[in-house]
């Protein structure tokens, strides 16, 4: 079946160290998948994609990475502030999007 | 932002009642996705409409129903209200009907069944 899952349930960092958010998929023919943010009592907040032609993308503090021969991609948060505390979601969109259990990122001032 | 809105916030009824949730999508997109997230199950896909017709079904029990007008704003609605309908439901929304773009997000209505 299909399936995406996240290694850790909470990541703590202290602020300004570089944040690793992983998570492993299933499926080998998923060719598209997302990053997303949620904080309490909001919805699911768009970061970043990547398409599966690409290894790598960067956004403004993030960097996506996609391995296809293991299943397992990444988001990977520079200089992790305050405000990045919040659950990420990886998400394989094929046509609808499967969603990861979370990761709960908590940012130690 | 994300564009998307979703009306009411919250809501609280009782069983056995039937509800209804408003999207309207951000303005250009003409797909509207609706999820539920509850604690143990997660964001779980329900049902996407395209330009008023539906497109893909998921895990939508026969209870509930959905449809998108002409001015592409959607409604679901919940019947026969149970316990374990209480959940966080999202709408979201995106420009075409295809699997590859990113969809974006209301901020949801909490659902509370007393």
């Amino acid at each position: 079946g299909e399936s995406v899952g996240l290694h850790l349930p909470t990541l703590s960092v202290q602020e300004g160290d570089n944040s690793i958010i992983n998570c492993a998929y299933s499926n080998s023919a998923s060719d598209y998948f997302i990053w997303y943010k949620q904080e309490s009592g909001k919805g699911p907040q768009f970061i970043i994609d990547i398409r599966s032609n690409m290894d790598k993308r960067q956004g403004q503090r993030v960097t996506v990475l996609l391995n296809k021969t293991v299943k397992h991609l990444s988001l990977q948060i520079a200089a992790t502030q305050p405000g990045d505390s919040a659950v990420y979601f990886c998400a394989e969109n094929r046509p609808r999007l499967i969603f990861g259990q979370g990761t709960t990122l908590q940012v130690k001032p | 932002d994300s564009g998307v809105t979703q009306t009411p916030k919250h809501l609280i009824t009782a069983t056995g009642q039937r509800v209804t949730l408003r999207c309207s999508p951000r303005s250009g997109d003409l797909s509207v996705y609706w999820y539920q997230q509850s604690l143990d199950q997660g964001l779980q896909f329900l049902i996407q409409y395209y330009n008023g017709e539906e497109r893909a079904k998921g895990n939508i029990l026969e209870r509930f129903s959905a449809q998108q007008f002409p001015d592409l704003h959607s409604e679901l609605n919940l019947s026969s209200l149970e316990l374990g309908d209480s959940a966080l439901y999202f709408c979201a929304s995106s420009p075409g009907q295809g699997s590859n773009q990113p969809q974006h997000f209301g901020d949801g209505t909490r659902l509370s069944i007393l």
